[in-house]
């Protein structure tokens, strides 16, 4: 069964500390991408990678940073520089980064404490 | 500076009857265009999708509208049902982006019985 596995589903974050968020994906899809959602907002996003190794920069990426060592995996850390972190997250793949058609995971919703 | 507009952030509508949903955009050099339909606490879905040579592309109950010259796209849901209700995103690409997407805010659906 494909997907995309988000976890965990509910995250809380200290002051001035990191977080990181899990994605995974076994559609064997080379694109992946992180969004946030904000209430009231379209989804923004933050980074997205074309092929292991690589990752170029979204609309806002300032605060957070993320790795693509395997295919299957892009995970994205929250650092202490986001000062605004509070978001729900969205993981997305499509087979190439020109394909349209994203497939999201189920989210993940960041809050701080 | 919004390139994909929603600006009806809810729309109500009887069941049976139709639902239409209206998205506007700024730059002319999108050519491609998607819709996707998202519950609370997860993550949007792909519903259906229009090539900028086309003005009408349809899918069962849904039926999406292409106005190039008004740079204005429309969903349209008929008939609706309970099960439609939900958070529905625009997005457009631009191939010289390499494709990715941008979202509108969405639009909240409520299909009441």
């Amino acid at each position: 069964d494909g997907g995309i596995t988000q976890s965990p589903k509910y995250l809380f974050r200290k002051e001035g500390q990191n977080v990181t968020l899990s994605c995974e994906q076994n559609l064997n899809h080379d694109a992946m991408y992180w969004y946030r959602q904000d209430p009231g907002q379209g989804l923004r996003l933050i980074y997205y990678s074309q092929i292991v190794n690589d990752f170029q920069k979204g609309d806002i990426a300032e605060g957070y940073s993320v790795s693509r060592e395997k295919k299957e995996s892009f995970p994205l850390t929250v650092t202490s520089a986001q000062k605004n972190p509070t978001a729900f997250y969205l993981c997305a793949s499509s087979e190439t980064v020109t394909n349209e058609k994203l497939f999201f995971g189920s989210g993940t919703q960041l809050s701080v404490l | 500076d919004q390139q994909v507009k929603q600006n009806s952030p809810s729309l109500s509508v009887q069941e049976g009857r139709i639902s239409i949903l209206n998205c506007d955009y700024t730059n002319s050099m999108f050519d491609y265009f998607l819709w996707y339909k998202k519950y609370p606490a997860e993550g949007p879905t792909f519903l259906i999708s229009i090539s900028s040579i086309k003005d009408k592309n349809e899918d069962g109950r849904f039926t999406v509208f292409l106005n190039k010259s008004a740079k204005h796209l429309s969903l349209h849901i008929v008939p609706s049902q309970p099960g439609d209700s939900a958070v529905y995103f625009c997005a457009a690409s631009d191939d010289n982006q390499g494709g990715k997407l941008i979202f509108g805010q969405g639009t909240e659906l409520s299909v009441k019985p």
